[in-house]
């Protein structure tokens, strides 16, 4: 049984251009959810996927946008990078969503210039 | 709105001591409680659930649901217990607000 797999692990991009963070879930899970963690802070919540469809949704603007595959696994899209942007961003998967609790990958860090 | 809230931002106690780790919750409804807990250099891991009233690394917590809390406890710290440790609420409509955190404890355990 394979974890939560994230790439790239690091990433330095340019205010406003665009950046695709991609994310393996666990055999056997359905469900993806997306965190944002700025430094010194606990995760905030982007958004969830179950079964290929977007099923949540924290207060992050629509530049932040998502996919899940037939196969579960998913990719986070954000445009017009701001400085801001720049955090650890954990993708975390779990059965139905949520059901028994998440497993987290090791984030992606992104360093926006 | 949901909010989670750990008042300590950083905990130091002795090896031996006892620990516990304060978390707060607001939510209208009947939530779920999580803690993980983020090891050096590794990923966030689950640590407990409420609903499972489970011990994990001689690791308790209650759900009270009249102080809204949810505080991590362990009678005898041990050195490997230094990490970070976020407290977590997940609403019941169906995970469509996921996991929201407090900002983390960090626990140091002194020799």
């Amino acid at each position: 049984e394979t974890g939560v797999t994230q790439s790239p692990t690091h990433l330095i991009k340019t205010r406003g251009q665009q950046v695709t963070l991609r994310c393996s879930s666990q055999s056997g899970h359905n469900t993806v959810s997306w965190y944002q963690q700025a430094l010194g802070q606990g995760p905030q919540f982007i958004f969830q996927y179950y079964r290929e469809e977007e099923n949540g949704r924290g207060n992050f603007p629509p530049r932040f946008s998502g996919l899940q595959f037939p196969n579960y696994s998913s990719e986070l899209n954000v445009n017009a990078l701001e400085l801001d942007d720049s955090a650890l961003y954990l993708c975390a998967s779990s059965l139905e969503r949520g059901r028994d609790g998440y497993t987290f990958g090791s984030g992606t860090r992104l360093t926006v210039v | 709105a949901q909010r989670v809230t750990q008042p300590e931002k950083l905990l130091s106690v002795f090896k031996g001591a006892p620990v516990e780790l304060k978390c707060n919750y607001s939510y209208s409804g009947s939530p779920e409680l999580f803690w993980y807990v983020q090891y050096s250099r590794q990923r966030l891991q689950l640590l407990l659930r409420h609903i499972s009233r489970e011990s994990i690394k001689g690791f308790t917590a209650d759900l009270n649901k009249g102080e809204t809390s949810f505080h991590l406890k362990k009678p005898f710290a041990q050195e490997e217990d230094s990490a970070m440790y976020y407290c977590a609420l997940k609403g019941r409509g169906g995970g469509a607000d996921g996991l929201t955190f407090g900002k983390g404890t960090h626990l140091i355990i002194q020799p």
